[in-house]
């Protein structure tokens, strides 16, 4: 039973540069949530998709937008990148019967982005 | 908006002795989960509190949740250099389904 899969592991982009990042949920989730992580902090949520439509959004600026496709597969885009959004981005799965708040996450290795 | 907190944020203990982290939410929870992240790794789910006053645990840790549901914690007992890592309290925010994070606590063990 395959956990969570984000590619890529590492990304080295220029500010200004647009990214996508990607991830597979674990087998029999259907929700998926991104989160950004700073070093030395906590995640910070992003947003959740679930039926392929965002349900939930954090504090994060339009710049930051998400896709879920038909296989519950999502992809992660930025655009006009910072500085500033250099971290380790987080993505979770969960069953998403009750929602995400309640479910447990599971999340998957991480893409470390670093904008030079 | 909801704010979880926890201390202390770095913990340096000698192996073998105990370890404790406090979670604090400005909010009341209607649950609150753990997870731990290796140096290098991801968060993994450690456990999830329902009920007030809850208490669990697992092997040589022992999680709580307060009565008012607004605060938890973590204490690990006799910790072993496998224990170091980021320890994190999550709580649904708001009326939302999304989890807030608290900004952890830091558990390093020297043998």
């Amino acid at each position: 039973d395959a956990g969570v899969t984000q590619s890529p592991t590492h990304l080295i982009k220029t500010r200004g540069q647009q990214v996508t990042l990607r991830c597979s949920p674990k087998s029999g989730h259907d929700t998926v949530s991104w989160y950004q992580q700073a070093l030395g902090q906590g995640p910070q949520f992003i947003f959740q998709y679930y039926e392929e439509e965002e349900r939930q959004r954090g504090n994060f600026p339009d710049r930051f937008s998400g896709h879920q496709f038909p296989n519950y597969s999502s992809e992660l885009n930025v655009n006009a990148l910072l500085l500033g959004d250099s971290a380790l981005y987080l993505c979770a799965s969960s069953p998403g019967t009750r929602g995400g708040g309640t479910d447990t996450q599971y999340f998957g290795p991480g893409t470390r982005l670093t904008v030079l | 908006g909801q704010q979880v907190m926890q201390i202390p944020q770095y913990q340096h203990v000698q192996e073998g002795e105990d370890f404790t982290t406090y979670c604090n939410s400005s909010t009341t929870l209607s649950n609150i989960q753990w997870y731990k992240q290796r140096p290098g790794g991801h968060p993994v789910f450690l456990i999830q509190l329902v009920k007030s006053g809850e208490v669990k645990k697992q092997k040589r840790l022992t999680f709580q949740f307060g009565e008012a549901k607004k605060n938890s914690s973590l204490h690990i007992t006799a910790t072993q250099t496998t224990d170091v890592g980021t320890y994190f309290c999550a709580g649904p925010r708001d009326a939302g389904n999304m989890l807030t994070f608290g900004g952890g606590t830091r558990l390093m063990v020297k043998p």
